[in-house]
């Protein structure tokens, strides 16, 4: 499959708590891209890191990137239950209407 | 800041109608795409659509699936004779041209086929 690997598919933390999630790519990338989505909203740009980068911060989310692993993490610090969403890897596609390859998403449920 | 809306945000039909999902992308975005959301999956890619054409379709958009850009704001997917399985949420999202942008996403049209 062309698309990400997202783990843990399911992940549930206190308020206060830190969230880390992962995702896994299998082709070379220029940028990799996280998104979130509220439940039955529509998805939303979080941070993107490019291929020459090895860590971005964006207040309370961090975005690291490994090109030799193929893989990228998403933490999220001192959560807030308002962080309760499902978060998305996307990886650009070469083609050339730039679409955007999702992964399968990590739900983030945090507990107040 | 602006946004993509996208009307309705749901739609209930019979099997075998047609249904058009509209669009309104941001308006000085040049990219438009059309993703779908089957309850509690993926993202998946529909199309993409650019300079009035478009740039790339996945196996998911056959025949049935068309899109259309009939004035200068509104982006519109029709699908034409629905099956049980189109049910999704649909997401229409544009983005500038610049590869670099994020895509702005709407938030969905529901669609469900009976």
């Amino acid at each position: 499959s062309q698309q990400g690997e997202e783990d843990p598919q399911a992940l549930s933390i206190q308020e206060g708590e830190n969230a880390t999630m992962n995702c896994s790519y299998k082709t070379s990338i220029n940028n990799l891209q996280w998104y979130r989505q509220n439940s039955g909203r529509g998805l939303v740009h979080l941070i993107l890191i490019r291929s020459n980068e090895r860590e971005k911060h964006s207040g309370r989310l961090r975005v690291t990137l490994d090109t030799s692993k193929k893989s990228s993490s998403l933490l999220i610090t001192a959560s807030r239950a308002a962080d309760t969403a499902s978060y998305f890897c996307a990886r650009l596609s070469y083609n050339q209407g730039g679409k955007l390859i999702f992964g399968q998403g990590t739900e983030l449920s945090v507990k107040p | 800041e602006p946004e993509v809306t996208q009307t309705p945000s749901h739609q209930v039909t019979q099997m075998g109608q047609e249904v058009i999902l509209r669009c309104v992308p941001i308006s000085n975005h040049l990219y438009f795409y059309w993703y779908r959301q089957i309850l509690g999956q993926k993202v998946e890619f529909l199309v993409s659509f650019y300079n009035n054409e478009i740039s790339e379709k996945s196996e998911i958009f056959d025949d049935q699936f068309s899109v259309e850009r009939p004035d200068g704001s509104n982006f519109t997917l029709k699908i034409r004779s629905t099956k049980l399985e189109d049910s999704a949420m649909y997401f229409c999202a544009s983005r500038r041209t610049d590869k670099l942008s994020p895509l702005h996403f709407g938030n969905g049209t529901r669609l469900t086929v009976t």
